[in-house]
C-alpha cells in the first residue's frame, strides 16, 4: 500500500532535549511538508522541500530543522530552541505540478503528538 | 499573499440536517481549491477538490462548487450523519506559493 508513515504516534520529551520526528513516503512524490497543529487551530507550515537536498523555511521555522537526503524521507528535528514544542505534527507530500495552473493536492500522514514534560 | 477564510465553529447539527460550511479565498493566481477532513487524532484526508471555475467537487455526499466571481468554495451536504463529525479544512494550492494554504478549520458535531 502506498502512503505516508509518521513515527512515533506519541512522543514525550524533557525540556532542553532535541527530538526527531520521522516521515516516510512511498508515493514517489517530489515535495514534502511539515505542519504544526495546535488545539483548535489550523495548520502552520514549518518547512517544505520540493526536491532532494533542498528545503525552504515555512511560516514558523524557528526552533526546527529538517533534512532531505532521500526522496522518500523528510525528518523533522525539534530543537531545544523551540519554546513551545508541545503540539500535533503533520507530515505531507505531493507531486510537483505538471501544469501552470497549480500543484496537486497534498497527502497527509497520521501525525505525531509531541508532549514536552 | 494567498489566504483562506472559513466560517468559525463549532457547528452542531442534528442527524439528517443540511450542512453548509462557508469558505472564501484570496489568491493572486488561479488556484485549485480543496476540502480536507480530520477525524480525532488522525491526519487530514482529502474530501474533494476543484481545479477551475464552476467545477463541482463531490464525495461521500459532500459537494462544493468553485465560484470565481465570489471567490468561494462552500462545502454542503444534504443530510449529515453522526459519522460526519470531524474538523473540516478548506485549502488552496497556487503555483506561486509552492505550498498549500489552509483555513483555520471548522469543527462539526452531529448529534443523533
Amino acid at each position: 500500500d502506498g502512503g505516508i508513515t509518521q513515527s512515533p504516534k506519541y512522543l514525550f520529551r524533557k525540556e532542553g532535549q532535541n527530538v526527531t520526528l520521522s516521515c516516510e513516503q512511498n508515493l514517489n512524490h517530489d515535495a514534502m511538508y511539515w505542519y504544526r497543529q495546535d488545539p483548535g487551530q489550523g495548520l502552520r507550515l514549518i518547512y517544505y522541500s520540493q526536491i532532494v537536498n533542498d528545503f525552504q523555511k515555512g511560516d514558523i521555522a524557528e526552533g526546527y530543522s529538517v533534512s532531505r537526503e532521500k526522496k522518500e524521507s523528510f525528518p523533522l528535528t525539534v530543537t531545544s530552541a523551540q519554546k513551545n514544542p508541545t503540539a500535533f505534527y503533520l507530515c505531507a507530500s505531493s507531486m510537483k505540478g505538471t501544469t501552470l495552473s497549480s500543484y496537486n493536492e497534498q497527502f497527509f500522514g497520521p501525525g505525531t503528538r509531541l508532549t514536552v514534560l | 499573499g494567498d489566504s483562506v477564510t472559513q466560517m468559525e465553529g463549532p457547528v452542531t447539527l442534528s442527524e439528517e440536517a443540511f450542512l453548509t460550511i462557508n469558505c472564501t479565498y484570496t489568491a493572486t493566481g488561479y488556484p485549485s481549491l480543496f476540502w480536507y477532513v480530520q477525524y480525532p487524532g488522525e491526519g487530514l484526508q482529502l474530501l474533494l477538490k476543484a481545479t477551475k471555475a464552476d467545477d463541482k467537487g463531490s464525495n461521500k455526499g459532500f459537494e462544493a462548487t468553485y465560484r470565481k466571481e465570489t471567490t468561494s468554495f462552500h462545502l454542503e451536504k444534504g443530510s449529515v450523519q453522526v459519522s460526519d463529525s470531524a474538523v473540516y479544512f478548506c485549502a488552496l494550492s497556487d503555483l506561486g506559493n509552492n505550498d498549500m494554504r489552509f483555513g483555520a478549520g471548522t469543527r462539526l458535531t452531529v448529534k443523533p
